[in-house]
This record gives structure tokens, sequence and C-alpha cells, in this order.
């Protein structure tokens, strides 16, 4: 049973710019969900995708946008980067309405 | 809004000490709670999960449990190793309807002295 993976591992970007993270679920696993980490923070939910659709999303700007594939994986999508922004992005996937969420070992983003 | 405390912020402890982490939620209303681990810079373990019907998980040295009616949870570690040293999370799940999203707390940073 293959995990959850991310890519990529760390990524660098200036102020205004756009970024793609990538994430690919476990297998079997049909919903993807996304959330931020602060430094010294607790992650916080961004958007869940389930079926190619958003299925929940977190207080989050509509800068902030995904989309999830035949297979289940999944893109994160941030337009506009500000310094804010700057974080540990996790993925984690689960079966729709499942009990666990499983993470991916997340994306770190810097913002300059 | 569901909000998740957790108590202490950080806790540095002698090896072979058993320890208690606090974790405290303000809507009972829960699916289930979970325990994570995470080492620094990476993604979560999850350690235990503990459905809203029940009141205790436990894996090894491990022990959660949960009392929905006030809102909290411990995380009970036996025999502290430094191989324990992590930041430990807590977080809540809110049933709705198909959309099961986390709600974490800030974590607690336990270090455990050889």
């Amino acid at each position: 049973e293959t995990g959850v993976t991310q890519s990529p591992t760390h990524l660098i970007k200036t102020r205004g710019q756009q970024v793609t993270l990538r994430c690919s679920s476990q297998s079997g696993h049909n919903t993807v969900s996304w959330y931020q980490q602060a430094l010294g923070q607790g992650p916080q939910f961004i958007f869940q995708y389930y079926r190619e659709e958003e299925n929940g999303r977190g207080n989050f700007p509509p800068r902030f946008s995904g989309l999830q594939f035949p297979n289940y994986s999944s893109e994160l999508n941030v337009n506009a980067l500000e310094l804010d922004d700057s974080a540990l992005y996790l993925c984690a996937s689960s079966h729709l309405g499942g009990v666990e969420q499983y993470f991916g070992p997340g994306t770190r983003l810097t913002v300059t | 809004k569901q909000e998740v405390t957790q108590i202490p912020a950080a806790l540095s402890v002698p090896e072979g000490e058993n320890l208690v982490l606090n974790c405290s939620f303000t809507d009972s209303a829960i699916y289930n709670l979970q325990w994570f681990r995470q080492d620094p810079g990476k993604g979560l373990t999850s350690l235990l999960l503990i459905q809203s019907s029940q009141r205790e998980q436990t894996s090894g040295r491990l022990n959660a449990s949960l009392d929905k009616s006030s809102g909290r949870s411990t995380l009970y570690i036996a025999a502290s190793q430094p191989g324990d040293s992590a930041t430990y999370l807590c977080a809540v799940s809110v049933s709705g309807g198909s959309n099961y999203k986390l709600t974490f707390g800030k974590g607690t940073l336990l270090t455990v002295n050889p």
C-alpha cells in the first residue's frame, strides 16, 4: 500500500508569484484535504476535494484553489503569493466520510 | 466555532518519566479525536484515534482518553524516551455531512532529556 506523497519537498517563491503543489493520495482513497501550517501553529484546514469537486472549504481567500484528478491525486494552487503564505502545506487522504485521514510529508513553501 | 487548546505549550522531562499532555475543545459535538506526532519540519504521524463513542485507546506506551461531555482529552506517555521528543498535536473532527475536516490545537513541544 503506497502512502501519501507530496511534491516538491521545498519551494522558494517571490511575493506576487503563483505556485502549484502536488499530492498523490494513498491507494484506494478518494478524498483529499489540504492544510496550511504556519511556524509554531497547528495545521489549518484549507479545503477538501472529492470526485474532482471542492467538498468543503476553510477560511482561506479565493486565491487558494485546487484540483482533483480522476486518479484522486490533487493540486493546490496559490496565486499572488504573500509573505504570510510561507508555511508547511500538508495533504491528507481518506475515504469519503472515513474515520481517519492519512497525512503526507508536506511541502515547505517560503515566500520572499 | 470549534477551538482546540493544548496545555502545556512545551514540556521538558528527564528520560523514564511518565507524562500527560492535555487537550481541550469547545464544541462537544465531535466525530472523533486524533493525537498526532510531528518531528521538526516533517509531516504528521497518527498515534491514536478515539471515536466519539469510545473513552480511551492504547498503543504500546501511549494511552489516550476522551471525555466528550467536558471537552477534554489526555495523552499519557509512559516511561518516556529521548526518541519521544517531538511536537504532539491534538485534532478533532466534526461531522458535517461528508466533510470531516480536522481542527487542530497548536501542539505541545515535548523534550525528553537523556
